[in-house]
């Protein structure tokens, strides 16, 4: 069964350093979604994207962060500059159509020193 | 404002109980709702989506609009069912966001 993959699954990075996070949706969806998880902390919305555009982003998604869907399979989110509080685990998501469920990636863990 | 609420931190249960997750939410609208399930070291699944109305693992929920809730239930669980669970909510039309709830861990006692 197709499944969403992500990397790495885990990443650790000096404060103020450009971190990219890499997910690979499955093939044929259309939606594709990041979201964090800080510990202990419920799982929250970042950014959505479709039709190579974004779709909706959440106040936690600043100018710090942009997505980039650079060829028909990768969709990377980049932190450009990263601080402690972005330590969180990362999820992708990915869902064919609009109606259809997502699909998560298992997250890669961020931490920031 | 769109909120999930899941009042339970932790859920101990012996195999064999029955178990029910609470889940509560607030929305203006018509949302869907899901549970995802997070078992030891595997990513976030789906579980079930109240407009499926499906049982799967002998889980059913139902959807409350007057109470607002969708409470996850089953009559007898299983040590297997150990694990994360989390009720969300999204919007009907189109591609909204999911909302989630700060989860539940369910721990099932032999």
């Amino acid at each position: 069964e197709p499944e969403v993959t992500q990397t790495p699954s885990h990443q650790v990075t000096q404060m103020g350093q450009e971190v990219i996070l890499r997910c690979v949706p499955i093939s044929n969806h259309l939606y594709f979604y990041w979201y964090r998880q800080i510990l202990g902390q419920k799982v929250e919305f970042l950014v959505s994207f479709y039709n190579n555009e974004i779709s909706e982003k959440s106040e936690i998604f600043d100018d710090q962060f942009s997505v980039e869907r650079p060829d028909g399979s990768n969709f990377t989110l980049k932190i450009r500059s990263t601080k402690l509080e972005d330590s969180a685990m990362y999820f992708c998501a990915s869902k064919q159509g609009a109606a259809e469920t997502q699909y998560f990636g298992p997250g890669t863990r961020l931490l920031v020193l | 404002a769109q909120r999930v609420t899941q009042p339970e931190k932790l859920l101990s249960v012996f195999k064999g109980a029955p178990v029910e997750l609470k889940c509560n939410y607030s929305y203006s609208g018509s949302p869907e709702l899901f549970w995802y399930v997070q078992y030891s070291r595997q990513r976030l699944q789906l579980l079930l989506r109240h407009i499926s109305r499906e049982s799967i693992k002998g889980f059913t929920a139902d959807l409350n609009k007057g109470e607002t809730s969708f409470h996850l239930k089953k009559p007898f669980a299983q040590e297997e069912d150990s694990a994360m669970y989390y009720c969300a909510l999204s919007g009907i039309s189109g591609n909204t966001p999911l909302v989630f709830g700060k989860g539940t861990r369910l721990s099932v006692i032999a």
